[in-house]
């Protein structure tokens, strides 16, 4: 079984400075983790993913997310938050089942980013 | 190089019809799944085909049903719409050869159901 906890729903910030939006995942297989963007009306755009080729992800736009099996966590990071980055985010758990090599995405509940001028 | 395009835009219907959505996947890509988004949620899996069958359903009704064309496009069709089915759709394709399980999503599709 997979899932994933988005432990914010909401985080603000201000313009410039750090921004930290924490994900915890469960899975069964060997899993494949995301980070993807969707700002108001539109569709979802990838941010970063974690294959297993680095720990440390850098993705578009300054973002980044560090893979931590011990803590099961892959939190997305920013060092310094833009007015643009104001949007949803949401952190994705994928996982190959080993027989059938399917798979499906499991959304978490997303986080709402405000960022303050 | 096209992306994930999806048709229509926007829909309203009442309850009780049917709808067809539409979904055309990224150039190279062989996979197409649909997911549903409610208003302040994530989005949910609905089913997922490849080489023209469904291969993996999520927890929707039989009311959801989809099918892929040989050139990997898609259509979702729901029946008997409720007002609960008002939600943004999606479709996102991939390359079932690829190693890892990138999926790009087109804009949706914004379904209102009065």
């Amino acid at each position: 079984a997979q899932s994933v906890t988005q432990l914010d729903s909401h985080v603000s910030v201000s313009e410039g400075t750090p921004v930290l939006l924490r994900c915890n995942y469960s899975s069964s297989y060997s899993p494949s983790l995301f980070w993807y963007v969707q700002h108001p009306n539109k569709g979802l755009q990838l941010l970063l993913k974690y294959t297993s080729a680095a720990t440390l992800v850098k993705g578009i736009n300054g973002f980044e997310a560090e893979f931590k099996k011990s803590e099961t966590s892959f939190h997305l990071t920013k060092p310094s938050a833009h007015m643009s980055d104001a949007a949803e985010y949401f952190c994705v758990v994928s996982g190959r089942k080993p027989r059938s090599g399917t798979y499906k995405y499991i959304f978490g509940t997303g986080t709402r980013l405000k960022v303050l001028a | 190089d096209a992306g994930v395009t999806q048709s229509p835009t926007h829909l309203i219907k009442t309850r009780g019809q049917q709808v067809t959505l539409r979904c055309s996947p990224k150039s190279g890509h062989d996979t197409v799944s649909w997911y549903q988004q409610a208003l302040g949620q994530g989005p949910q899996f609905i089913f997922q085909y490849y080489e023209e069958e469904e291969r993996q359903r999520g927890n929707f009704p039989d009311r959801f049903s989809g099918h892929q064309f040989p050139n990997y496009s898609s259509e979702l069709n729901v029946n008997a719409l409720l007002l609960g089915d008002s939600a943004l759709y999606l479709c996102a394709s991939s390359f079932r050869g690829a190693v890892f399980d990138t999926q790009y999503f087109g804009p949706g599709t914004r379904l209102t159901v009065l």
